[in-house]
This record gives structure tokens, sequence and C-alpha cells, in this order.
């Protein structure tokens, strides 16, 4: 059963880039079936999808982040990533990632990370 | 970006009512409509994709429907455990957008 679990910096600093990474176990990242994504969630507000990595490291981001987002893959350590830079109080949020067949819907997610932007 | 309104914000409904959520979306979307469940402190987990179609494993109490800009999700006898927050998501066309929620609450 393929599980997905964030990591990194519960707390950075305005104007710092916030990064975060996602592990994959119970499946290869690198199988083609599947697009990697990263969602984030503002505290008590609802979803916005930042954007998805194919394991050949083809990506799309959503445009109100687009220039300050990029997402990688490292398929040897079966992960990827996210960073997003120059962050304000208002990219404080729980950040998911997730995998969709098709590039779709979410069928996986993981249990997600709350990061928080202050000084 | 496609604009997805979703109503109502929130209701307060009591275990074995019939509850429906409504999700309109600003341009035609064909049947690209997923919805999600969101406990507190989890993950979203999907229910439903391709606007009617239920995800292995759902109750057969919830049901979607709809094509183009309208679109309902349907709990047909709500469960205690069916207490949460519920988006819709649209796949038709980047940047990929949600619903803002309906929260269902305990009557």
């Amino acid at each position: 059963q393929v599980q997905l679990q964030e990591s990194g910096p519960g707390l950075v600093k305005p104007s710092q880039t916030l990064s975060l990474t996602c592990t994959v176990s119970g499946g290869s990242i690198s199988s083609g079936d599947y697009y990697w994504s990263w969602i984030r969630q503002p505290p008590g507000k609802g979803l916005e999808w930042i954007g998805y990595i194919y394991y050949s490291g083809s990506t799309y981001y959503n445009p109100s982040l687009k220039s300050r987002v990029t997402i990688s893959v490292d398929t040897s350590k079966n992960q990827f990533s996210l960073k997003l830079s120059s962050v304000t109080a208002a990219d404080t949020a729980v950040y998911y990632c997730a995998r969709a067949e098709s590039n779709d819907f979410w069928t996986k997610w993981g249990q997600g990370t709350l990061v928080t932007v202050s000084s | 970006a496609i604009r997805i309104t979703q109503s109502p914000s929130s209701l307060s409904a009591s275990t074995g009512d019939r509850v429906t959520i409504t999700c309109r979306a600003s341009q035609g979307i064909s049947s690209y409509l997923a919805w999600y469940q969101q406990k507190p402190g989890k993950a979203p987990k999907l229910l439903i994709y391709a606007a009617s179609t239920l995800q292995s494993g759902v109750p057969s109490r919830f049901s979607g429907s709809g094509s183009g800009t309208d679109f309902t999700l349907t709990i047909s006898c709500l469960q205690s455990e069916d207490f949460a927050t519920y988006y819709c998501q649209q796949y038709y066309s980047y940047p990929r957008t949600f619903g803002g929620g309906t929260k269902v609450e305990i009557k």
C-alpha cells in the first residue's frame, strides 16, 4: 500500500524559501502511472493546488504561484520536493503531497504538514 | 482559472437526514468533477470522480450527479461518521481548482 509522507521545517521566516519533501513508500515514483502534486490549505480555509511533477521531471504550476514555485523529483530517493520562495504570512498553511492517476484527481494523500511563516 | 462556487458553506443536519451539496462551475466542465470528504486534522478523501462514479470503498449512500456547470453531492441517509467538510474539484482544465467547501455539522 503506497504511502506519502511530507517532511520539512515547520517554521519559516518571511522572505525566505519554504522547502518540503514528500517521501513515497510502498511504490515507485518512477512507475509512470502517476502524477505527483502539492496542495495546500491555510488554517480554517479551503484547498489550493500548487502544482504537479511527473517522474520524467515535467511540471505544471498554478499560475497564481508560478513565479515562486519549484517542484523537483529525485527518483533515486523516491521523493519529490517543493520550494516556495519569498514567503509571507499568507503562505502559512498545511501542505499536502498527493498522487493522481491520469493527473485528474487525487486518490492518495500524505498526512499534511503545517508550515508557519513568522519571524 | 475556472471558479467553483459551492453551496451552502455550512449546514446542520441530523443522523438519518438526506443532505445535498451543490457546486457550480464558472464555465462548462463536462463531467470532470470530483468530490472529497475531509475530517478535522486529516487529509481529504476522494469520494466521487467523473461527477457520479463512486470511488472504491465509499458507501453507496453517497452519490453525485450533474454535468456542464451544475453538480450535486447527495448523502442519502446521514451517518455520524459523515459529519465533515466536503469539497468539489474540477479537473477539466489547469489550474485545478476547488470549491470553497461545505461543513456538515450536527444539528
